[in-house]
C-alpha cells in the first residue's frame, strides 16, 4: 500500500538557522511527489511537484529534492514567516486518482 | 479566478442532522475530491470525481454522499451526522493526473 511518513512532527528554529523536513515514501510506481504549506485555519497550498529521483525544484528559500525512497524539504535561513505545517504527498502510477499524505511536520521559526 | 471555494467555514450539527458542504471551482477542472484532515492523521480521501456524472469512493466514504452534475460543483452530503465525523473538510481539484491538487480552505465541522 503506498504510504508516506515525515518527520519530524515538530521543528523549532531560531531565524536564520536552516535546516531539513523528510518525506520518506512508498509507493508502487511514482507518479509525482508534492510538497505544500499549510497555514492554521487554511487549506494546503501548493508548493513543488516532483516526478523523478534526482530532480531538485526551488522557490525563495525552500529547496526540494527527490531520491528514490524519500525527499527532503531543505529551509535556507528562514525567516519567522516560513511557519507553517508543511506536507508531504504521493501518488502512484496504478492509484492515480488519490494521492497519500503524510501528517505533515510543524515549523516554528522564532526571531 | 476565486480558485476553489468552500461553504460554510464552520458549522454545528447534532447527532442524526443532515447537510450538504458545497464546493465550486473555477479552474475548469475535471478531477474534484473531498478530504477529511483529522489531529494525527494525514488528510484521507472520501470521494472523488473525474467529470460530470461521474463519482467514486475514497478511503474513508461510509456516511458520505456525492454528486457532479456540473463541472464546477461537487458537493458532499452527510446523510445522518455522527460525532465520529467532526473533522476539517478539504475540497480540492486538479487540472490532469500528474497535476498537484489545488485546495479549498475548508469546513470545520463539529457533530455533537
Amino acid at each position: 500500500e503506498d504510504q508516506v511518513t515525515q518527520s519530524p512532527e515538530a521543528l523549532r528554529l531560531q531565524e536564520g538557522e536552516s535546516s531539513s523536513l523528510n518525506c520518506s515514501y512508498t509507493v508502487s510506481g511514482l507518479r509525482g511527489l508534492f510538497w505544500y504549506r499549510q497555514d492554521p485555519g487554511k487549506g494546503p497550498e501548493f508548493l513543488f511537484t516532483l516526478y523523478s529521483a534526482g530532480e531538485e525544484k526551488e522557490k525563495e528559500r525552500l529547496k526540494a529534492t527527490l531520491t528514490k525512497k524519500e525527499s527532503f524539504l531543505h529551509i535556507t535561513a528562514p525567516k519567522p514567516e516560513d511557519s507553517a505545517t508543511y506536507l508531504c504527498a504521493v501518488q502512484g502510477l496504478n492509484t492515480g486518482n488519490q494521492f497519500y499524505f503524510g501528517t505533515g511536520t510543524s515549523l516554528t521559526v522564532i526571531p | 479566478n476565486a480558485g476553489v471555494t468552500q461553504t460554510p467555514k464552520f458549522q454545528v450539527l447534532k447527532t442524526g442532522q443532515s447537510m450538504t458542504l458545497q464546493c465550486a471551482q473555477d479552474m475548469n477542472h475535471e478531477y474534484m475530491s473531498w478530504y477529511r484532515q483529522d489531529p494525527g492523521m494525514g488528510l484521507r480521501l472520501i470521494h472523488y470525481s473525474v467529470g460530470a456524472g461521474i463519482t467514486d469512493q475514497g478511503e474513508v466514504p461510509n456516511g458520505y454522499n456525492v454528486s457532479r452534475s456540473t463541472t464546477e460543483d461537487f458537493p458532499l452530503r452527510l446523510l445522518s451526522a455522527a460525532p465520529s465525523q467532526t473533522s476539517v473538510y478539504f475540497c480540492a481539484s486538479r487540472y490532469s493526473r500528474g497535476s498537484p491538487l489545488h485546495f479549498g480552505n475548508g469546513t470545520r465541522l463539529t457533530v455533537t
